[in-house]
Formats: structure tokens, C-alpha cells, sequence
């Protein structure tokens, strides 16, 4: 059984540059949500995908988006990179029965230089 | 006031011992309360879900709700070396599955 998948690993930006994540949820589940993990800190929502659309939206700037695909896999997209925007990004999936039991994957370490 | 709050730790217990980890929370709506452990460097990794007051126990972990008090916790039983890690409380509040993290608290198990 394939858990959460997330692509890639690690990341390295410049300032203002534009970066994708990709993460494809465990076997089963429909629903995909992305946090941010600074240094220290727990895990803050960005925002979640159901039926290819944004169902919820976390405290974050526009320049944070994303998109759900019909195979229910999903990408996070942040233009106009910060130093700020360096962190851990995490996607995680739930299913339809206990929908707010969320699994996550590895995880992308992106740095913003 | 921070929506979830837990003590930062480090929490440090002999090997063997029962390790209680705590966490308490704002907001009265709060619907469903989750427990995961995370290693330096890796993800989250669920350990205990609890909806109702009282306990769950699942081998060797039994989580606790009083949703009067607001107040949450985790107990690990004959703590291991491999516990060594950071203990994060989560809720999610009524009609929203947005986990609302706490900062952690850290667990050193020694020897």
C-alpha cells in the first residue's frame, strides 16, 4: 500500500524565483492539504484540495496556489520566492470516511537563498 | 492566546518509564484531536487519533481527552531510546479538517 508521495526532496531557490511541489496522496484518499514546517514550529496550513478544487484556505499569501488533478495527485505553487518562504513543505492525504485523519509524506525542504 | 499550546521540552525520562506529554487547546469547537510523532529532519507520522472524551489505548500509547478542561495528552509506557523525538498535538475545529498544530514538545528517552 503506497503511502503519501512527494517530489522533490530538496530544493534550492533564489529570491523571486518560482518553485513547484508535487505530492500524490496515500492509496484510497481523494483529499490532499499542503503545510508549511519552519524551523522549530509545527506544521501550518496552507490549504486543501477536494474534487480538483480548493476547498479550504489557510492564512497564506496569493502567491501561494495549487492544483488537484483528476488522479487526485496535486502541486503547490509559490511565485515571487522570499528568504521567509524557506521551510519544510509538507502534503498530506485523508480518505472519505475519516476525513480530517490526515497521513503525510516526506516532505520537500526547499531554501530560498 | 496560541490555538493549541503545548510545553516544548525537553522532557527527558529513563528508559522504561511512563512519559506524559500534554497539550491544551482554545477553541471549544475543537473536533478531533491527534497525536503525531516526528523525528529531526523526517514528516509526521500519526501515532493516535481521539474523538471522544476519555482514553484510547493502542499498545503501548494511550491518549487522553477531557474536552471540559480543554486538555489533551499522551502517555507512553516502558519509553524506549527509539521515543526519542518530537511530540506534536493537533485539533481540528467543528465542520473543517484544517489541522491547527501546536510547536511540539520534545522527548529525550535515555538509557
Amino acid at each position: 500500500d503506497a503511502g503519501v508521495t512527494q517530489s522533490p526532496t530538496h530544493l534550492i531557490k533564489t529570491r523571486g524565483q518560482q518553485v513547484t511541489l508535487r505530492c500524490s496522496p496515500k492509496s484510497g484518499h481523494d483529499t490532499v492539504s499542503w503545510y508549511q514546517q519552519a524551523l522549530g514550529q509545527g506544521p501550518q496550513f496552507i490549504f486543501q484540495y477536494y474534487e480538483e478544487e480548493e476547498r479550504q484556505r489557510g492564512n497564506f499569501p496569493d502567491r501561494f496556489s495549487g492544483h488537484q488533478f483528476p488522479n487526485y495527485s496535486s502541486e503547490l505553487n509559490v511565485n515571487a520566492l522570499l528568504l521567509g518562504d524557506s521551510a519544510l513543505y509538507l502534503c498530506a492525504s485523508s480518505g472519505l470516511v475519516f476525513t480530517d485523519t490526515q497521513y503525510f509524506g516526506p516532505g520537500t525542504r526547499l531554501t530560498v537563498l | 492566546q496560541k490555538e493549541v499550546e503545548q510545553n516544548s521540552g525537553p522532557l527527558s525520562v529513563p528508559e522504561g518509564a511512563i512519559a506524559s506529554l500534554n497539550c491544551t487547546y482554545s477553541d471549544r469547537g475543537s473536533q478531533s484531536f491527534f497525536w503525531y510523532r516526528q523525528y529531526s529532519g523526517k514528516s509526521p507520522e500519526l501515532i493516535m487519533f481521539i474523538y471522544s472524551n476519555g482514553d484510547k489505548e493502542d499498545g503501548r500509547f494511550t491518549a487522553q481527552l477531557n474536552k471540559a478542561s480543554q486538555y489533551v495528552s499522551l502517555l507512553i509506557r516502558d519509553s524506549q531510546p527509539s521515543d526519542s523525538a518530537t511530540y506534536l498535538c493537533a485539533v481540528t475545529l467543528r465542520n473543517t479538517d484544517k489541522l491547527i498544530f501546536g510547536t511540539g514538545t520534545r522527548l529525550q528517552v535515555f538509557p
